[in-house]
């Protein structure tokens, strides 16, 4: 089983829609995740990090289940910039190393 | 927030021949860097860390002799891909851990690299 597994997509979804994505980990000890942002050709940008209470950041909401080893984000009114390969990033701990989900592909449609 | 360059953004060069990736960080001391690839349509794959002033420690599968890391300073390291052929082709990207905040990293804008 791969240490972070994500939703396999592409998400093909009209303007304005509301998109959701999911994440899973095996590591039961991991402290913090993110939400990275890819572009074509470009390098990762952080969008969020996840907090066990839940954040929220303009249309962008994420959630982490550390119980069932879940996160996920949620884009609403969804807008032409937000396509992009989205990376559910697991950090093992002070100091370890990130460890990157597959990605999931979204394309917002016009 | 923190910056971090790389260089050069690409390269193009015939097979067997060596090539130097720079990164740096520019506001900030990193004790720790991490040199990722990625190929077409597939995610960051970690290939090794560096940290200052000590041997990088290689993931499992890349070869060291062959991916040479550098990491002298607290704002440089280089990665040299040694005798490259055409399957090193890919997107290499640095990342880097300011000393200050352990959980984390900023990522270079990459590097990308096509062996003829």
């Amino acid at each position: 089983r791969k240490e972070v597994e994500q939703d396999p997509g592409p998400f093909n979804v009209p303007e304005g829609a509301t998109v959701a994505f999911n994440c899973t980990y095996s590591n039961s000890a991991s402290q913090s995740f993110f939400w990275y942002r890819q572009d074509c050709r470009k390098e990762p940008k952080l969008l969020m990090s996840v907090y066990s209470s839940g954040n929220e950041d303009g249309r962008f909401t994420a959630q982490l289940n550390r119980a069932s080893q879940y996160i996920s984000l949620l884009i609403r009114d969804s807008k032409l910039s937000d396509s992009a390969t989205y990376l559910c990033v697991v950090n093992g701990g002070y100091g370890q190393n990130f460890v990157f989900g597959p990605g999931t592909r979204l394309s917002v449609l016009p | 927030g923190a910056v971090v360059s790389q260089h050069p953004s690409w390269v193009i060069c015939k097979s067997g021949t060596s090539v130097k990736i720079e990164c740096r960080s520019l506001d900030f001391q990193a004790t720790t860097m991490f040199w990722y690839r990625q190929f077409p349509k597939q995610s960051l794959m970690l290939m090794a860390t560096s940290n200052e002033g000590s041997k990088a420690t290689y993931e499992q599968g890349v070869e060291k002799d062959k991916f040479l890391i550098n990491h002298a300073s607290l704002t440089l390291s280089t990665l040299t891909v040694t005798s490259a052929h055409p399957e090193d082709s890919s997107f290499y990207i640095c990342s880097a851990r300011d000393w200050a905040d352990q959980e984390t990293q900023y990522f270079g804008p990459g590097t990308r690299l096509l062996v003829l």
